[in-house]
């Protein structure tokens, strides 16, 4: 079955940093992948969307990356600051045999230390 | 910025009762969706809904669980006979696309207890 792992570890940097997430998915090949941000206790908030002939996805300090040879895809904040704490998701879909509705990986904590 | 509007922000309802959750998606959107989050886990999908019909729905989404669309705005999730485990953060979400350029725009969420 489809399988999304993101480190479920929290990952803990200075401010000023970058934070580097990765999500991971086997038996499936993604067409799109969107990484959302959520705060606790509120609704994911959209981030950037790659598509798999896109390698890379640049919006003001994000940067995404989607290598489908290795079934990952890196999410990176460049000058991290503490307003960036909060849980990171990816969610691909689409592709062949694959639903277009995104699912979501569990999440990691990023901690950004003023 | 246009916003996703869900109500009420909390529920609390005694197992076996129905809840109504609602929700008021983006006005130009055409696609809605419903996830759930129990507390400390990841957001699953629910069901899509489009053209006043479901599009796709998961596992979960079995016959307790029901959508409507009853007027031009409201979208609604309805959930007859709660159990415990039902218990949950229930998040709305809109997209003008099925695949959409800004991604899915979600609300608040209504949390639900199901005591």
């Amino acid at each position: 079955s489809q399988k999304i792992e993101q480190n479920s570890e929290a990952l803990n940097i200075q401010e000023g940093k970058t934070a580097t997430l990765t999500c991971n998915y086997t038996n499936y090949s993604p067409a799109y992948l969107q990484w959302y941000r959520q705060d606790p206790g509120r609704g994911p908030v959209f981030l950037l969307l790659i598509r798999e002939n896109e390698k890379e996805k640049r919006k003001e300090r994000l940067k995404v990356t989607f290598d489908t040879t290795l079934k990952q895809s890196l999410f990176h904040i460049t000058a991290s600051q503490p307003a960036d704490s909060a849980t990171y998701l990816c969610a691909p879909y689409g592709g062949a045999g694959g639903s277009y509705i995104p699912t979501f990986g569990r999440g990691t904590s990023l901690i950004v230390h003023p | 910025e246009p916003e996703v509007t869900q109500t009420p922000s909390h529920q609390v309802t005694q197992m076996g009762q129905e809840v109504i959750l609602r929700c008021v998606p983006i006005s130009n959107h055409l696609y809605f969706y419903w996830y759930r989050q129990i507390l400390g886990q990841k957001v699953e999908f629910l069901v899509s809904f489009y053209n006043n019909e479901i599009s796709e729905k998961s596992e979960i989404f079995d016959d307790q669980f029901s959508v409507e669309r009853p007027d031009g705005s409201n979208f609604t999730l309805k959930i007859r006979s709660t159990k415990l485990e039902d218990s949950a953060m229930y998040f709305c979400a809109s997209s003008e696309a099925p695949i959409p350029d800004y991604g899915y725009t979600f609300g608040s969420g209504t949390r639900l207890t199901v005591v």
